[in-house]
């Protein structure tokens, strides 16, 4: 029953390597996110899609490539991975706002994916 | 534009203390506010929002008001649990975008 899954839970890689993350949700909601988590627990948005079409993509390198084949699924696929890119990474999904207003409203996150680069 | 800030930590707090977490944002309109936890080994959970002036969102005994004057939607709770260790995070919704924007997180750790 769990809302929004992530596979695999841990990653550990070694550099130059390239991996995937893939995450479902199963909330029926539009918009799906990546999340980056430091070490401080600073949390960055990395990219967002809604209904499979990418609609943010801040600044990550382009090693990092969402893929989206439905609205249920947003998978990560990290290229030639760097000792920087140890994070936990989150997956999130979101309803559409209420009507006739632009928020976005509750993220559901899953549980995370600790990465670690060797 | 928009941003979130929140009180930096660690905090640490005895059984049955009150709990003040700080958080003010800037924001363009009327954004919807957000309090956030994670515990130890998970992902973040909701743990209450605010989604106009003046709204207080409340929930295991949390409260957070929406203070549009001194844009501020600081958490309280007035007799913390060993159970409540964990990051908390503010965060607000923009009213234009599809997009989150969340503090720096802040830690807490509930002694006995």
């Amino acid at each position: 029953d769990t809302a929004v899954s992530q596979t695999p839970k841990y990653l550990v890689t070694q550099m130059g390597n390239d991996k995937s993350i893939k995450c479902e949700q199963n909330l029926g909601h539009d918009t799906m996110y990546w999340y980056k988590q430091d070490s401080k627990k600073f949390l960055k948005i990395m990219f967002s899609y809604n209904n499979k079409e990418l609609i943010i993509n801040e600044t990550v390198p382009n090693r990092f490539s969402p893929k989206s084949p439905d609205k249920a699924h947003l998978n990560l696929h990290i290229n030639s991975l760097e000792l920087g890119d140890s994070a936990v990474y989150f997956c999130a999904s979101s309803p559409p706002g209420l009507a006739g207003s632009y928020h976005v409203d509750t993220q559901y996150f899953g549980p995370g994916t600790r990465l670690t680069v060797l | 534009g928009d941003s979130v800030t929140q009180m930096e930590g660690p905090v640490t707090l005895s059984e049955e203390a009150f709990l003040t977490i700080n958080c003010t944002y800037t924001a363009t309109g009327y954004p919807s506010l957000f309090w956030y936890v994670q515990y130890p080994g998970e992902g973040l959970q909701l743990l209450l929002k605010a989604t106009k002036a003046d709204d207080k969102g409340s929930n295991k005994g949390f409260e957070a008001t929406y203070r549009k004057e001194t844009t501020s939607f600081h958490l309280e709770k007035g007799s913390v649990q060993v159970s409540d260790s964990a990051v908390y995070f503010c965060a607000l919704s923009d009213k234009f975008g599809n997009q989150f924007y969340f503090g720096t997180g802040t830690s807490l750790t509930v002694i006995p």
